[in-house]
């Protein structure tokens, strides 16, 4: 079960990028890296997933090195919206790894 | 993108009853559900792998016999918390992936249960 390890919090002001890193030193050859976005009170919500070198999406960035034992979450330009907490889980197709969760990362946009 | 509904969103009980948790996959087929349970300013914690026609796989310390699933059709899955006492007050968030993998997880909007 490779674990992850992410900074508990975060502040950043509206309109700048926020780059979130996770560490997972002990990521199997199978092993992919998912995001997941919480807001409160509400169910986790699927933000990017990667395997290795760069992912982007409408919503985020995907940055895995290429030893794989580090990835990074890169929000641009963050509004109050994104204040949420973002969850980094490793895992194969097969396996129950990506089911579970971390500390997280509560990021707090400040205006 | 795939849908995942839970009913109710809230429920109050008193101590002693039993309350159900619905968990729907509404626009594709789940064969497994996982159920989750959070705790204030905490992260998730799997509390079991609910498998369709099939018994629920419960992890480590979770009570099976208070925790009742059943996973009757390929769309539902039900959990049950017997005898409800407040410490299981909590919110409770099912989930289903929508694809074969287990990478990628779509979750409910999670049930809010305050045992009084």
């Amino acid at each position: 079960l490779a674990k992850t390890t992410q900074p508990i919090s975060m502040d950043s002001y509206e309109g700048q990028e926020v780059n979130i890193t996770c560490s997972h030193n002990n990521i199997a050859t199978n092993d992919y890296i998912t995001w997941y976005q919480q807001f409160p009170s509400q169910g986790p919500r699927f933000i990017i997933q990667g395997y290795k070198t760069k992912v982007t999406n409408e919503v985020a960035s995907l940055f895995i090195p290429a030893d794989r034992k580090s990835s990074t979450l890169s929000l641009p330009r963050v509004s109050l919206s994104d204040t949420a907490v973002y969850y980094c889980l490793v895992g194969d197709q097969t396996g129950a790894n990506n089911l579970f969760f971390g500390t997280g990362t509560r990021l707090t946009v400040i205006p | 993108g795939a849908v995942v509904s839970q009913h109710p969103s809230w429920v109050i009980c008193k101590s002693g009853t039993s309350v159900k948790i619905e968990c729907r996959s509404l626009d594709f087929q789940a064969t497994t559900m996982f159920w989750y349970r959070q705790f204030p300013k905490q992260s998730l914690m799997l509390m079991a792998t609910s498998n369709e026609g099939s018994k629920a796989t419960y992890e480590q310390g979770v009570e099976k016999d208070k925790f009742l699933i059943n996973h009757a059709s390929l769309t539902l899955s039900t959990l049950t918390v017997t005898s409800a006492h407040p410490e299981d007050s909590s919110f409770y968030i099912c989930s289903a992936p929508r694809l074969a993998g287990y990478n990628e997880q779509f979750f409910g909007p999670g049930t809010r249960l305050t045992v009084l």
